[in-house]
């Protein structure tokens, strides 16, 4: 069975500090996929970004990066400088390989300001 | 590009009524078709998924049922809607041998 936890419910900030998102997982596939999404005011969840479980590369993306660590089981989301445009819930989601369902954490309410 | 349109965007039924939510891609072909509902608590939970016309797998026994018509449309259904259907619905699509999905803009229902 899949499990992703996301321990943090809220995060408050203020504008441009910098904010970490935790998320732990379980899985028994040997490979497995993991993703972070994130949920605007407006409802929809947009996708950041992919990882496969055997590429444990970090990975930044302008003020995003990521930090995969498999011995941890852990699959940690930076914002550098954060912005009110980042107000968001965030989650972290996880699937198989050959199991097209996602598995998502709780979420993470992240609040920024001004 | 592939869109997916998912409508209508709020809805607000009497218990007892029943319920067609609607949810179509485009610019794809045979994808993977997903049904979410995310509760107040904001945990998002996979109800059904379908990877072909008429091919329907449900994930907990619920109130609800979906029904996928055609390639790239997927229905939500309720015969009678319950209180504790109330939610958000979010509809997901993912292409052939991929993992990762993307949703529409969700359905807030409110069953009264």
């Amino acid at each position: 069975a899949q499990k992703v936890t996301q321990a943090q419910t809220e995060i408050s900030v203020v504008e441009k500090e910098d904010v970490t998102l935790d998320c732990v997982y379980e899985t028994r596939d040997t490979t497995y996929y993991l993703f972070w999404y994130k949920q605007p005011p407006s409802g929809e969840l947009v996708f950041l970004i992919r990882r496969n479980s055997f590429d444990e590369q970090n990975e930044i993306s302008g003020r995003y990066s990521w930090n995969f660590q498999k011995s941890t089981s852990s699959f940690n989301f930076t914002i550098t400088a954060s912005q009110v445009v980042d107000s968001a819930v965030y989650f972290c989601a996880l699937s198989g390989a050959n199991d097209y369902k996602l598995s998502f954490g709780a979420g993470t309410t992240v609040t920024v300001r001004a | 590009s592939q869109t997916i349109h998912q409508w209508p965007a709020t809805l607000v039924q009497p218990v007892g009524s029943p319920l067609s939510l609607e949810c179509t891609v485009e610019g794809t072909s045979n994808p993977n078709l997903y049904w979410y509902r995310q509760a107040a608590g904001r945990g998002l939970q996979l109800l059904f998924y379908s990877v072909g016309i008429g091919q329907i797998s449900s994930e907990v026994p619920q109130n609800l049922s979906a029904s996928r018509p055609q390639d790239r449309q997927f229905i939500l259904s309720s015969k009678k809607l319950l209180l504790s259907d109330s939610g958000f619905y979010l509809c997901a699509w993912s292409a052939t041998g991929e993992t990762e999905a993307f949703f529409g803009q969700g359905t807030r229902l409110t069953v009264v």
